[in-house]
């Protein structure tokens, strides 16, 4: 049971290049979400997916896409990165409510130069 | 606009203290209340959650409630120096799964 994964693990990106980071789940979760901490800033959500197929914004939406793949993948996108999108990219899911706890990936470490 | 306030610390306890850290929250329709531990470079993980008024024990660890007066609290008995970590306190409103997270505050246990 791995839990949440996330790919890559960090990437060093230039300004104007796009990427997607890549999250799946194994424990048939039907919430995730992205969310980007920064130093002093906690975490701040970027995006959510409640079920499969829905998808909505969260605090800091601007420069970043997602897409719910399936049930267990949850994808974000930068289109062209900006340094202020450097950052440490955190994926979670949870289950329905009554089972709320949200599990975390282990981060993708993100550098735009 | 929910806010959920934590002091950034650090906190510096020496080991085998009681670490006391604590959060308060404006939004009074939150109903679920968590404290996740981060060590530095790795994930948020939970330690526990509470529902209800009052306190809830789990081994070394205690979270305590007060929904009147706003605030949610998490005490470390017994403190090791492996507890040194970043400690988020998170809460959810009745109405949304999407939950609101605090700064986190930086415990140090010195030995």
């Amino acid at each position: 049971n791995a839990g949440v994964t996330q790919t890559p693990k960090f990437q060093v990106l230039k300004t104007g290049q796009s990427m997607t980071l890549q999250c799946a789940q194994d424990m048939n979760h039907n919430s995730m979400y992205w969310y980007r901490q920064d130093p002093g800033m906690g975490l701040r959500l970027i995006y959510y997916s409640a079920s499969e197929g829905t998808t909505d914004k969260g605090e800091v939406p601007n420069g970043y896409n997602v897409s719910r793949l399936n049930k267990r993948e949850f994808s974000l996108r930068l289109e062209s990165a900006a340094p202020s999108q450097t950052s440490v990219y955190f994926c979670a899911s949870s289950g329905d409510i009554g089972q709320e706890t949200q599990y975390f990936g282990p981060g993708t470490r993100l550098l735009v130069l | 606009q929910k806010e959920v306030e934590q002091n950034s610390g650090p906190l510096s306890v020496p080991e085998g203290a009681i670490a006391s850290l604590n959060c308060t929250y404006s939004d009074r329709g939150s109903q679920s209340f968590f404290w996740y531990r981060q060590y530095s470079g790795k994930s948020p993980e939970l330690i526990m959650f509470i529902y209800s008024n009052g306190d809830k024990e789990d081994g070394r660890f205690t979270a305590q409630l007060n929904k009147a007066s706003q605030y949610v609290s998490l005490l470390i008995r017994d403190s090791q120096p492996s507890d040194s970590a970043t400690y988020l306190c998170a809460l959810r409103n009745g109405g949304s799964y999407i939950p609101t997270f605090g700064r986190g505050t930086s415990l140090i246990v010195h030995p």
